[in-house]
């Protein structure tokens, strides 16, 4: 069975400094995606970054990046020039790209807190 | 476009009692997730419709079920309540029925059980 781990239950960071939230799952398939999802204070979750396995080159938005390391099972997040808005509840996924387990598997989360 | 909706925002029930919680999927999208997000304990994977039909369903108790309605909305249903069933219910839907397609998460229903 698919699992993921985030090591981390809290992290902070100083504004403008930057910050890497770590992520670690276990797999035995080849074909599937990693997505980094932020959970504010106001509870909607939303889509920071997503990753598709196949590929090598590492995911970026904006001020995220992700190092993807295949072998090693690890998805890390980067989250450069940190702001007050990035205090959140991070999530970590996993998806399978074909079959029946159409849902995603999560990790616990890493508490962000964002320091002025 | 209007984003993932849910409804009732929260609901506070009793031990053995039922409660339904509803999620509107985005406009055109086709499937329908259901997690639970207990304190501490992460998202936990309840269920997952598409075209009306259950395609997958976590590691709960039948009394967890629902439905999906020919316009793609979706009912969850826990019947018997426990205390251990007090958690945040989140509703997901995405355009396409793989997970490898993002999901779309709704505000959530704040479920409480005394």
């Amino acid at each position: 069975a698919q699992t993921v781990t985030q090591s981390q239950p809290e992290m902070s960071v100083q504004e403008a400094e930057t910050v890497t939230l770590s992520c670690t799952y276990d797999t035995s398939e080849s074909d599937y995606y990693l997505f980094w999802y932020k959970q504010p204070p106001s509870r909607q979750m939303i889509l920071v970054i997503r990753q598709e396995a196949y590929k090598q080159q590492n995911a970026t938005e904006n001020r995220f990046s992700v190092n993807f390391q295949k072998a090693a099972k690890s998805f890390s997040l980067k989250i450069s020039d940190s702001q007050l808005g990035d205090a959140a509840m991070y999530f970590c996924a996993y998806g399978l790209e074909e079959g029946s387990q159409g849902n995603l598997i999560f990790g616990k989360g890493t508490k962000l807190s964002v320091k002025p | 476009e209007a984003g993932v909706t849910q409804s009732p925002t929260h609901l506070i029930k009793t031990r053995g009692q039922q409660a339904t919680l509803r999620c509107s999927p985005i406009s055109g999208h086709t499937s329908v997730y259901w997690y639970q997000q207990a304190l501490g304990l992460g998202l936990q994977f309840l269920l997952w419709y598409d075209e009306g039909e259950e395609r997958n369903r976590g590691n709960f108790p039948p009394r967890f079920s629902g439905r999906q309605f020919p316009n793609y909305s979706s009912e969850l249903n826990v019947n018997a309540l426990e205390l251990e069933d007090s958690a945040l219910y989140l509703c997901a839907s995405s355009l396409v029925p793989r997970a490898a397609d993002t999901q779309y998460f709704g505000p959530g229903t704040r479920l409480t059980v005394l």
